[in-house]
């Protein structure tokens, strides 16, 4: 079986401070992880994805993300928060024993304050 | 390069009616497809996945169906709607290899009054 954990429903930042969402995950095989953003009324968009070996991913609009294997998170970080970075932001993750669906998080908004 | 179709953006149905909404595809072959729900705003939810023409996984029983008649077309239907059914409908597509991504279509506010 495979879940995704967000704990914060909103993180508030300030522009051009750093960001982090928190993103832990559960699953039986070996984790596949991404990151997604949503703005209002949108379809969800692709940021980035974990990639074996590399515990540091870096993916779009200066996003990257931190992937810890014994703690099984996934946190999405960026050094400088911009007001336009506030959105809906998703992890998702799917293992390999067997569907391609992925396991959405219930997602966290990210507010940034000017 | 890949472009994912879905329509209406917004549709209002009163109870009882029907449903079609649908997706196609672009630019790829024999792609998975998917329809997810996303209620409030919030966290989504997985209702079917097809890996091929005319075959569907339901994840959630209820009131809803899907179909695939042609490669890249993914239809959701309903022969009745309820107000639950109301909600934020997505339809992706993806590849088969485990550390692809699934891409989005802008999807569809359906409100059922």
């Amino acid at each position: 079986a495979q879940s995704v954990a967000q704990p914060e429903d909103q993180v508030n930042v300030a522009e051009g401070n750093p960001l982090t969402v928190k993103c832990t995950y559960s699953v039986s095989g070996n984790p596949y992880l991404f990151w997604y953003v949503q703005y209002p009324n949108r379809g969800l968009q692709f940021l980035l994805k974990y990639i074996t070996g590399d515990n540091l991913v870096k993916g779009s609009y200066g996003f990257e993300a931190e992937f810890n294997k014994s703690q099984t998170s996934f946190h999405l970080k960026k050094p400088s928060a911009l007001v336009s970075d506030s959105a809906l932001y998703f992890c998702a993750v799917r293992d390999d024993t067997g569907r391609r669906a992925l396991t959405f998080g219930s997602g966290t908004r990210l507010q940034v304050q000017p | 390069s890949q472009t994912i179709h879905q329509w209406p953006a917004t549709l209002v149905q009163p109870v009882g009616s029907p449903l079609s909404l649908e997706c196609t595809v672009e630019g790829t072959s024999n792609p998975n497809l998917y329809w997810y729900r996303q209620a409030a705003g919030r966290g989504l939810q997985l209702l079917f996945y097809s890996v091929g023409i005319g075959q569907i996984s339901s994840e959630v029983p209820q009131n809803l169906s899907a179909s695939r008649p042609q490669d890249r077309q993914f239809i959701l239907s309903s022969k009745k709607l309820l107000l639950s059914d109301s909600g934020f409908y997505l339809c992706a597509w993806g590849s088969v290899t485990y550390n692809s991504p699934l891409h989005f279509g802008n999807g569809t506010r359906l409100t059922v009054t």
